[in-house]
Parts: structure tokens; C-alpha cells; sequence
């Protein structure tokens, strides 16, 4: 399985923007990167995807490296809300499964 | 409502018994997977089924069992010969087909064992 490496923790203020590192050296050609979030006690929830160009939802916005070995999720303006843990993914798509592999994530906390 | 239904939100039961977290989904979609997260830990893959009456073992899938005879439905038996089977459980589901389909995750089962 492709991994992933992102920091355990991050801290960010209300209202200003988020940026989430993550390092995916041994990524393949086919894999998509996939960003999920979750909250405390609760299941995750897909937050954005991409395989080459930057990506933007209402959400976040995804930023790919050129030689696609990293990429970085932006919250634009963070809420008390967006704290939660975070967990960049590689779709592993061998044999057809699209199983998702995850890491420990980042914790991300958000001051008031 | 459209969603993934997990119950019941927590669960116990005493060591040696077999017990069956439910999932069912009304998202028509076909493929299903059946999670486990352990205290400060990511989630890891126990059981997974991309159609009826087919199912696959995951990372993890020793001392469980599952089956998938209807669409909607995919119960995750934790059965005795689980060692260690005190975690926070998760279902979810996704389009089988296309590597940029996103998953969809249920609430979740927290189940203690004591």
C-alpha cells in the first residue's frame, strides 16, 4: 500500500486559513489523492480529491505538487467547526477494491 | 433520508459471546466496507463487498465474519475468536467502479466488551 506522512498535530486561529501538509513519495500514476475528515466520535467524511491539478470545492482547496509526491489541503478561513482529524489517502486500487488506507491523520485544534 | 444506518451506537457484551453490529444503506450503492478504529488510531480495514452475495477479507479480518445477501445490508459478526474486540466500528459505502469515488461513512458502533 502507497503511504502517506503527515503531521500528528496542528494548531490554527479562527478565521484564518489552514494549510495540511502531506507526503506520498511512492505514489503511483493511477493513484487519486483523497482527503477525509473526522470529527470526534464520529465516522469520516470526504472531504476533496485529486489525481493531478488543484482541486476546489466548497469545502477546501487541494494543492498538488508538480511531481505529485505531496500535496497540502488548504481550509481558507478555519472554524471552530473544522477542528477535527484529518487524513490524507492514496486510493489503493488493487484488485478492483478501492479499500482506503489510513494513517493516524493530523489533529488539527482551532483557538477561538 | 439517504444515509448509512449503524446500530446500536454502543454496544456490550461479555467476553466469549458472539455479537452482530448492523449496517444498512439506502444509497443504492454497491460496494460496502466494514472498518475498525482503535483509541488515537486510523481506521483499518476488516471486511469489504463490492456485490451481493460476494465479500473479501481486509487487513484485519480474523475473528470476524460477514455476509451480504442483500444490497442494503451488510452485518459484521465479532465472533469469540476475536482477541481483542473492544474498538469503535464503521461501516461505509461507495460506488464499486472508478478509483475517484469517494466513501461514505455511517456513525458508528462502539462496542465494549468486558
Amino acid at each position: 500500500d502507497a503511504k502517506t506522512t503527515q503531521p500528528n498535530s496542528m494548531e490554527s486561529n479562527e478565521e484564518e486559513p489552514v494549510h495540511l501538509p502531506c507526503n506520498h513519495s511512492t505514489i503511483s500514476g493511477t493513484d487519486y489523492i483523497h482527503w477525509y475528515r473526522q470529527l470526534p466520535s464520529q465516522g469520516p467524511e470526504y472531504v476533496i480529491h485529486g489525481l493531478t491539478s488543484n482541486v476546489n470545492n466548497r469545502m477546501a482547496s487541494l494543492a498538488i505538487a508538480e511531481d505529485r509526491k505531496s500535496s497540502t489541503l488548504i481550509l481558507h478561513r478555519a472554524t471552530l467547526r473544522d477542528a477535527a482529524v484529518y487524513y490524507c489517502i492514496l486510493r489503493d486500487r488493487e484488485g478492483g477494491s478501492e479499500k482506503l488506507v489510513f494513517g493516524k491523520g493530523t489533529k488539527l485544534t482551532v483557538n477561538p | 433520508d439517504g444515509g448509512i444506518t449503524q446500530s446500536p451506537k454502543y454496544l456490550f457484551r461479555k467476553e466469549g459471546q458472539n455479537v452482530t453490529l448492523s449496517c444498512e444503506q439506502n444509497l443504492n450503492h454497491d460496494a460496502m466496507y466494514w472498518y475498525r478504529q482503535d483509541p488515537g488510531q486510523g481506521l483499518r480495514l476488516i471486511y469489504y463487498s463490492q456485490i451481493v452475495n460476494d465479500f473479501q477479507k481486509g487487513d484485519i479480518a480474523e475473528g470476524y465474519s460477514v455476509s451480504r445477501e442483500k444490497k442494503e445490508s451488510f452485518p459484521l459478526t465479532v465472533t469469540s475468536a476475536q482477541k481483542n474486540p473492544t474498538a469503535f466500528y464503521l461501516c461505509a459505502t461507495g460506488l464499486s467502479s472508478g478509483g475517484p469515488n469517494e466513501q461514505f461513512f455511517g456513525p458508528g458502533t462502539r462496542l465494549t466488551v468486558l
